[in-house]
This record gives structure tokens, C-alpha cells and sequence, in this order.
């Protein structure tokens, strides 16, 4: 059975770093695209990055660009998503979804708040 | 960037009500288009794939349709547990995009 299970919720300071995992069983992590998607409290979903396992290629959205790193440990089945310079707006929930021909599995959600 | 705006933003309607939601896309995406349900506090629910494939495992009471820039997604006799916000997303290409979204509430 397929499962995505993302670490724990986190509490950053601005300008800090944060590190958010997703464990998959079920399948191996060097098969399918894992997208990072996240959502801003009340907001609408918002893509962040593509991981390509087959190729190890990355595709960030051009927003995140410098400040996401997208990487994967074949070791422990599990991606990573770390996202730098943390300012208040990127206070959100954070999802790890897996694609075929639509994100048909997803992670239960990494809330990051950014506070001082 | 390819934009994807949904219609409307807000539906209020009653179970049993057919109900249509409208995604169109700035641009031509063939059928490269999914639709998602989503509940408070949970991650989204891939209903339809390939603008029209249903899922496995969701009730044929959903479908989609469309290609090009204009998709729906219809629930043909609306039930309790589909009071929820929608999003469509397109899969053409890069960067992914999302509609703003959905929400269906009980009338």
C-alpha cells in the first residue's frame, strides 16, 4: 500500500532554514515524479518544485528559485524539501504528492509557521 | 505561466442539486488537466485525471470534461460528503498551476 509520511510540524524564526521529509512505502522513490506543493492558511495550492527520479533532474518554480532545494535518499525511500530565508508569508502548510497522471497520492501535510 | 481561472468561486447548493464547475486556462492544454477535492484540514483528493478518466475508487456521481482552454467538472446529484473546496490543475507543463479554487457549501 502506497503511503507518503511527512515529518512533523515546525516553528522557524525569519531568515532560518526548515527541512520537511516524506517517507514513501509502497513503491520505490526512484519511479515516479514527487511534486512539493503548499498552502498558505485560506489560500489556494501552490506548486513549488518537481522531482524526477528516472533523471534525478529538479524543476522549481521560478519563485523558490535560489532559495529550495528538492533532494531524495534512495537509502531510506525518502525526499526532502528545504526551504531557505524563511520570511512570514511562507507560513503554510507544506504537501509532497506523487505524480502518475495527477498527483494521486500526497502526504498528510508539514505545517511551517514563520514567527518571530 | 499558464493560468487557470474556475468558475464560480462559491457555489451554495443542496444535496441531490446537480452541480458544474468551470476551469479555464489561459492557454491550450489538450486534455492535460486534473481535478482535486479537498477537505478542511485534509490533503487533496485526485478525483479525475486526463480531464475526463475517473479515478479509482471515486464515485461515478463525478465526471469531467473538456479540452483546450474550457473544462468542467460535474457532480451529477450532489451527497453530503461532497461539501468541499475544488481545484483544477493543469499538467501541460511547467510551472504547474492551480485554479483558486472551489468551495461548495450546503445550501
Amino acid at each position: 500500500q502506497v503511503q507518503l509520511v511527512q515529518s512533523g510540524a515546525e516553528v522557524k524564526k525569519p531568515g532560518a532554514s526548515v527541512k520537511v521529509s516524506c517517507r514513501v512505502t509502497g513503491y520505490t522513490v526512484t519511479r515516479y515524479f514527487m511534486h512539493w506543493v503548499r498552502q498558505a492558511p485560506g489560500q489556494s495550492l501552490e506548486w513549488m518544485g518537481t522531482f524526477n527520479p528516472p533523471s534525478g533532474g529538479k524543476y522549481y518554480a521560478q519563485k523558490f528559485q535560489g532559495r529550495v532545494s528538492m533532494t531524495r535518499d534512495t537509502s531510506t525511500n525518502t525526499f526532502y524539501m528545504e526551504l531557505n530565508s524563511l520570511k512570514s508569508e511562507d507560513t503554510a502548510v507544506y504537501y509532497c504528492a506523487r505524480e502518475i497522471s495527477g498527483m494521486d497520492y500526497w502526504g498528510q501535510g508539514t505545517l511551517v509557521t514563520v514567527s518571530s | 505561466d499558464i493560468q487557470l481561472t474556475q468558475s464560480p468561486s462559491f457555489l451554495s447548493a443542496s444535496v441531490g442539486d446537480r452541480v458544474t464547475i468551470t476551469c479555464r486556462a489561459s492557454q491550450g492544454i489538450s486534455t492535460y488537466l486534473a481535478w482535486y477535492q479537498q477537505k478542511p484540514g485534509k490533503a487533496p483528493n485526485l478525483l479525475i485525471f486526463a480531464a475526463s478518466t475517473l479515478q479509482s475508487g471515486v464515485p461515478s456521481r463525478f465526471s469531467g470534461s473538456g479540452s483546450g482552454t474550457e473544462f468542467t467538472l460535474t457532480i451529477s446529484s450532489l451527497q453530503p460528503e461532497d461539501f468541499a473546496t475544488y481545484y483544477c490543475h493543469q499538467v501541460k507543463t511547467y510551472p504547474r498551476t492551480f485554479g483558486q479554487g472551489t468551495k461548495v457549501e450546503i445550501k
